[in-house]
């Protein structure tokens, strides 16, 4: 089946510095994997996504690379600000399959200043 | 575009009563999901739709809770006769058919507490 590991966290850094989050995924197809953020009190928004290997997505500073041989997709930012303090959610769709997300368990971050 | 609009945004209701959740997709979007999220279990799918009609409702607890889409633009997710353990914040997201890496929308969410 198709399912998704990221560390769960929570995970409390300085603001400015360095940020990772592990992803890694099982999937039976060939999955577009993405990550969400949630902020306090809001719904998931789409943060990035990478559709096939060696593709990178990236936004907002934030960045995640789709590595095929290691199963993973790591989230990884230069310099975390305290406006990204969230829970953020790896997910995966498996192409070609059902239309379900397949969603990690979250990992809350807290930025401190 | 509008996003995803949920209403209400709180509802806090007794045991034993009705609650009907609302839901309007993104306009143009052929796919609603419906999603509950608790601190226990985490992001749960209960149930999503195609083109107006319901594809999977494995996640759907019990048959205390229905959902309905009677158009493109309006679903419902209805619990009856509700119970404290169905407090948790629910989601619905839309989404759109294309070849590949087809994200969900999600709204603000409804905060339900059965008390």
């Amino acid at each position: 089946g198709n399912s998704v590991t990221q560390m769960e966290g929570p995970v409390t850094l300085s603001e400015e510095a360095f940020l990772t989050i592990n992803c890694t995924y099982t999937a039976t197809g060939y999955p577009s994997l993405f990550w969400y953020v949630q902020y306090p009190g809001e719904g998931l928004q789409l943060l990035l996504k990478a559709t096939k290997a060696d593709d990178k997505g990236s936004n907002k500073g934030f960045e995640a690379t789709y590595r095929k041989e290691t199963t993973s997709f790591h989230l990884e930012k230069g310099s975390v600000q305290v406006s990204d303090s969230a829970v953020y959610f790896c997910a995966l769709i498996n192409e070609g399959g059902s239309e379900k997300l397949v969603f990690g368990k979250g990992t809350k971050l807290t930025v401190n200043p | 575009d509008a996003g995803v609009i949920q209403s209400p945004r709180h509802e806090v209701t007794e045991m034993g009563q009705e609650v009907t959740l609302r839901c309007k997709p993104i306009s143009g979007h052929d796919y609603l999901f419906w999603y509950r999220q608790t601190m226990m279990r985490g992001l749960e799918l209960l149930i999503y739709f195609n083109n107006n009609v319901p594809i999977d409702d494995s996640g759907m607890p019990e048959d205390r809770f229905s959902a309905k889409m009677p158009n493109a633009s309006f679903s419902t997710l209805k619990i009856q006769p509700s119970e404290p353990r169905d407090s948790a914040v629910y989601f619905c997201a839309s989404s759109r058919t294309v070849p590949t890496a087809r994200p969900q929308h999600f709204g603000d969410g409804t905060r339900l507490s059965i008390l």
